[in-house]
């Protein structure tokens, strides 16, 4: 069975500063992995995805993340976070095959100060 | 640009009322999956649709939940009796099909259920 961590629940950073989120996945094959955020009261939008390839994948709103087998982690980066970036963030993994349904993490609520 | 849209964005229901929930897909979207979100945590899945057919329906769906998907078109998620352990956000979300561009899945702005 496939399952997603997200081993941060809450994580509060300074506007300008940098910014790392992390996931660790359990899938037996090569995963799809996706990152989304969702703003309070809303669904959620796609940031980034990966499929195959380059292990680290762009996004949108300047956010980037990278696949790493070895680790089992997909990582979800920004070099400077701005105050519109404060929401919360759920990675997810999905399968390549059969109903393709994602398996979400528990989420991280990213707090912005000013 | 004509994304995923549910309807009603708020339910609030007492416990033993019936409740539907309908959800409109993106339009060249053949697969349409259900799922619910509680407090605190990230979407769990329900069930999904590939064209009118239910492929799939995870434990979480009890017999008092059912989805329907007339015409391959909009979906309807029906739950009778409603109890208060209901209350959720149930998010629907459309993808086309696998193989196809990838099969990323585009969410509605989901449906907040309040069971009092």
């Amino acid at each position: 069975a496939q399952s997603v961590t997200q081993p941060d629940i809450h994580i509060t950073v300074s506007e300008g500063a940098s910014l790392e989120l992390r996931c660790n996945y359990s899938y037996g094959a090569t995963p799809y992995l996706f990152w989304y955020v969702q703003s309070p009261g809303q669904g959620l939008q796609l940031l980034l995805k990966y499929f195959s390839g380059d292990t680290l994948v762009q996004g949108i709103k300047g956010f980037e993340a990278e696949f790493k087998r070895s680790q089992s982690s997909f990582n979800l980066r920004k070099p400077s976070v701005h105050w519109s970036d404060a929401a919360e963030y759920f990675c997810a993994v999905g399968a390549d095959t059969g109903r393709r349904a994602l398996t979400f993490g528990s989420g991280t609520r990213l707090q912005v100060q000013p | 640009d004509t994304g995923v849209s549910q309807d009603p964005r708020h339910k609030i229901t007492k416990r033993g009322q019936n409740v539907t929930f309908r959800c409109d897909p993106i339009s060249e979207h053949n697969r349409l999956y259900w799922y619910r979100q509680t407090l605190g945590q990230g979407p769990e899945f329900l069930t999904y649709f590939q064209n009118e057919a239910q492929l799939e329906k995870s434990r979480l769906l009890s017999d008092r939940f059912s989805a329907e998907r007339p015409k391959g078109s909009f979906s309807t998620l029906e739950i009778q009796r409603t109890e208060q352990g209901d209350s959720a956000m149930y998010l629907c979300a459309s993808s086309p099909t696998p193989g196809q561009g990838g099969y990323e899945q585009f969410f509605g702005p989901g449906t907040r259920l309040t069971v009092l």
